[in-house]
């Protein structure tokens, strides 16, 4: 039972490069998050997907596209990455919408 | 947008010490949670609170939602190093739209030299 991976774990892009960071959840949890952690900033939410089909924006949209691919997976791309996108990206589920449980986190350097 | 303040920022501990930090917002919240970063991992979640002036303890942790709603404090009884970390509060807030999340900035927790 794995909760909550994500991959890469590190990723090193050049700017105006794309990719798309995977998370997938083992814990049968109906809502899913993507937030960016900068020092000092504490956590900001990116996207969240309340349930399978369902995607809204959160407070840093800016840059970013998700998908919800079916229950088990939420996937968060940068179509052209900037440095200003350097940061910790993690992903988290939640059954009720309170109490939401963390992935490891992708380590991006944009340069 | 929304923040929680959190402090202190950073404290240092002694082992045997009893700690405290909390959060505050000039907004109602519904849910506040507490959790803990370890260098290079995802948070974890340490308490739940749900109820105006609930006190709950998970170990030596111990955690209460504020009777106005709009803080909430965390105590570390008896510090060991692996209190060592960032430790985050987050809220649900009152009447918010969607599933989600406000956190505050931290407070990172380090040990005395």
């Amino acid at each position: 039972n794995a909760g909550v991976t994500q991959t890469p774990k590190f990723q090193v892009l050049k700017t105006g490069q794309s990719m798309t960071l995977q998370c997938a959840q083992d814990m049968n949890h109906n809502s899913m998050y993507w937030y960016r952690q900068d020092p000092g900033m504490g956590l900001r939410l990116i996207y969240y997907s309340a349930s399978e089909g369902t995607t809204d924006k959160g407070e840093v949209p800016n840059g970013y596209n998700v998908s919800r691919l079916n229950k088990r997976e939420f996937s968060l791309r940068l179509e052209s990455a900037a440095p200003s996108q350097t940061s910790v990206y993690f992903c988290a589920t939640s059954d009720r919408g309170d109490e939401q449980y963390f992935g490891p986190g992708t380590r991006l350097t944009v340069t | 947008g929304q923040q929680l303040n959190q402090s202190p920022q950073s404290m240092f501990i002694q082992e045997g010490e009893d700690v405290s930090m909390n959060c505050t917002s000039s907004s109602i919240f519904n849910t506040w949670l507490w959790y803990k970063q370890d260098p290079g991992e995802g948070p974890v979640l340490l308490i739940a609170l749900y109820k105006a002036g609930e006190l709950t303890s998970n170990g030596r942790l111990t955690a209460q939602f504020g009777i106005t709603r709009k803080d909430s404090f965390l105590n570390i009884s008896a510090s060991i190093p692996s209190d060592v970390g960032i430790y985050f509060c987050a809220g649900q807030l009152f009447k918010a739209a969607g599933n989600k999340l406000t956190f505050g900035g931290g407070t990172r927790v380090l040990v005395k030299p």
